[in-house]
């Protein structure tokens, strides 16, 4: 039972344009949500989180929205950059320090 | 800055083998984990402990067992290797939940296959 899901395994992208990454929860008791950056060989770093008494929180290039009702969060990174081809994971939790992960998307920016 | 370490970034071992992967965090965290990362099927927890000598079972610990005899150290031991064990694995670590941050630090992973 998936309760996070990322149904895009891949996505590329220009440079310069805007990467929009999706992810789909079923779980309505998770109350935080996360983002993470992998490179290959190398372990997932944290990229930017919500709490679910927000609906957008954003850091630099990157931008996370939730809606609640829809049970749907989305990373927004503008510009998209070279450097930001990697798989991202997002992650959601509640009550605990238990993190539930979605399966990745691998995104491509295309210089 | 948070550092985890994981004894091996790369492992073979033979079907039926007893393996070790070591992690250690240098941050004084409380809470550490173990997983597993293979494509498509994203990371999924196997074995995770709140405090020294504290395990629970994550999602998929069959075949899985963890030991953690000291705050900074989490060994996730495979009693008998076998060949659907081969995948990468990924120890993390975190302070207990704070409503504001629930990050996970990730150590580099250590890529096992099983002959």
């Amino acid at each position: 039972d998936q309760q996070v899901k990322q149904n895009s395994p891949s996505l590329s992208v220009q440079e310069g344009r805007i990467s929009i990454l999706n992810c789909d929860y079923t779980n309505s008791m998770f109350d935080y949500f996360l983002w993470y950056k992998k490179y290959p060989a190398e372990g997932p770093t944290f990229l930017i989180s919500i709490s679910s008494i927000k609906d957008k929180n954003e850091d630099g290039r990157f931008t996370v929205f939730l809606n609640k009702s829809a049970k749907h969060l989305s990373l927004h990174i503008v510009p998209s950059q070279p450097g930001d081809s990697a798989v991202y994971f997002c992650a959601a939790s509640f009550g605990n320090e238990k993190l539930t992960f979605g399966t990745g998307t691998r995104l491509t920016i295309i210089p | 800055d948070v550092k985890v370490t994981q004894s091996s970034r790369y492992l073979v071992k033979r079907t039926g083998e007893k393996v070790f992967l070591e992690c250690v965090q240098d941050m004084d965290h409380e809470n550490m984990f173990w997983y597993r990362q293979d494509p498509g099927l994203g990371l999924r927890l196997i074995y995770f402990s709140y405090d020294v000598k504290m395990k629970e079972k994550g999602d998929i610990p069959e075949g899985y067992s963890v030991s953690r005899e000291k705050k900074e150290r989490f060994s996730l031991i495979l009693e008998s290797a076998s060949t659907n064990q081969t995948s990468m694995y990924l120890c993390a670590s975190s302070l207990p939940r704070d409503p504001t941050n629930d990050e996970q630090f990730f150590g580099p992973g250590t890529r096992l296959t099983v002959l």
